[in-house]
């Protein structure tokens, strides 16, 4: 069974540019959730979509939007760039919603912001 | 407030000897907990997790992980460690949300360096 699968891997962008980042979960799986590492912050829950339905949202600025497709492909987008959004963007799947269920997670995508 | 701690940045061990990295955590309710290691420029892979039962919880590459309710900890342990378990890993907790929902807390991780 394919992992989570992320594109691109790598991304360099210009401030005020606006970027998308895709995910496809493990076949199977309904909620996938998004977070950002940085050196300084650790990882950080971004958003968490179930069944095309966006569940919780982490601690960012509006900038920060993401979706899901009918077939659990998750989306997120972030809009007018900062310096700061420089970050490994993870993307993680899960079969279930229940506190007992791990995550999945794909490789992640690098995004530079120069 | 619900959190994982991590206290240690760094541990650094010698080839074949016994590892231990700590975990503790702050919820309420019953902990879900989870162990994830990560490698240079990849994601996040799962280790091992508690959800009940058995205190000691045994995951992926030899890693077993021991939960103790009194001490609110969760350390990650391995019998005999290997050069290539040299990696961040990251210790969380799954905690409620808001709307019923729930999200994964990460600690702060601790960076592994196995000697040869």
């Amino acid at each position: 069974k394919a992992g989570v699968t992320q594109t691109p891997r790598y991304l360099i962008k210009t401030r005020g540019q606006q970027v998308t980042l895709s995910c496809s979960p493990i076949s199977g799986h309904r909620s996938v959730s998004w977070y950002q590492q940085t050196p300084g912050q650790g990882l950080q829950f971004l958003f968490e979509y179930f069944s095309e339905t966006q569940r919780n949202k982490g601690n960012f600025p509006g900038r920060f939007s993401g979706r899901q497709f009918s077939n659990s492909r998750s989306e997120m987008n972030v809009s007018t760039l900062e310096l700061g959004d420089s970050a490994l963007y993870l993307c993680a799947s899960s079969w279930t919603d229940r506190l007992n269920t791990e995550a999945f997670f794909g490789q992640g995508t690098r995004l530079t912001v120069v | 407030a619900q959190s994982v701690a991590q206290p240690e940045d760094q541990v650094n061990v010698a080839e074949g000897n016994p590892l231990t990295v700590k975990c503790t955590y702050s919820v309420s309710g019953n902990p879900y907990l989870f162990w994830y290691v990560q490698y240079p420029n990849r994601g996040l892979q799962f280790l091992l997790k508690y959800i009940t039962g058995d205190n000691l919880v045994k995951g992926s590459y030899g890693f077993e992980a021991e939960f103790n309710k009194s001490q609110t900890s969760f350390h990650l342990k391995k019998p005999s460690a290997l050069v290539s378990d040299s990696a961040l890993y990251f210790c969380a907790v799954r905690v409620p949300f808001s709307g019923g929902y729930n999200k994964l807390i990460f600690g702060a991780g601790t960076r592994l360096a196995v000697h040869p």
